[in-house]
């Protein structure tokens, strides 16, 4: 069973920091694309970056570009999101994803539960 | 960056209705759609890929139609479990993104 659970979310102040981590388990994760998408409390989803199997190569909505950065660890299954100089905006429960083996842009098949992240002062 | 259409935003409908959801788009994205449903508190799930391509153990009375700048997503006989939002995802081009969703609410 394909099995994302994410942790590291929280309360933290604006210009904060915070890493996110997405163990993953039922699966070849070194074979898939992932993702991070988030949801603002009430609102859409958005996109917010993507990393390539090996991790060579990593995508990043313009929102935060500069500001974030994914990296990922396939001896340990986990996908991580760095998020630096957070803003009230970035407020939203974050999810990882899994994306499809061969290529940067598709759907996204499994979803974890999401992790709340709350910047406030 | 392509825009998404999705309507209406909000849909009343009964157990036993048919439901269509509304996608467009500003620019062609051949078939490159696909649609999720969520429950409140809860992620997504992929209901269809490729504009109409069902999701592995998705009911069958889900389906999804369309191509180029114009999408459907149809649920053919309402169930209770199907009350929830609705969100239609372009992976033509990049950056990935989402319609602004649509919430089925029981009438």
């Amino acid at each position: 069973e394909v099995q994302l659970v994410e942790s590291g979310g929280g309360l933290v102040q604006p210009g904060g920091s915070l890493r996110l981590s997405c163990a993953a388990s039922g699966f070849t994760f070194s074979s898939y694309w992932m993702s991070w998408v988030r949801q603002a409390p009430g609102k859409g989803l958005e996109w917010v970056a993507n990393i390539k199997q090996d991790g060579s190569e990593k995508y990043y909505v313009d929102s935060v570009k500069g500001r974030f950065t994914i990296s990922r660890d396939n001896a340990k299954n986990s996908l991580y999101l760095q998020m630096n100089s957070l803003r009230a905006e970035d407020t939203a429960v974050y999810y990882c994803a899994r994306g499809l083996p061969g290529y940067s842009s598709g759907w996204f098949d499994y979803w974890g539960q999401g992790t709340l992240v709350t910047v406030s002062s | 960056v392509i825009w998404m259409t999705q309507s209406p935003s909000l849909l009343s409908a009964s157990t036993g209705d048919r439901v269509t959801i509304s996608c467009r788009m500003s620019q062609g994205i051949s078939s490159y759609l696909a649609w999720y449903q969520q429950k409140p508190g809860k992620a997504p799930e992929l209901l269809i890929y490729a504009a109409s391509t069902l999701q592995s153990g998705v009911p069958s009375r889900f389906s999804g139609s369309g191509s180029g700048t114009d999408f459907t997503l149809t649920i053919s006989c309402l169930q209770s479990e199907d009350f929830a939002t609705y969100y239609c995802q372009q992976y033509y081009s990049f950056p990935p993104t989402f319609g602004g969703g649509t919430k089925v609410e029981i009438k």
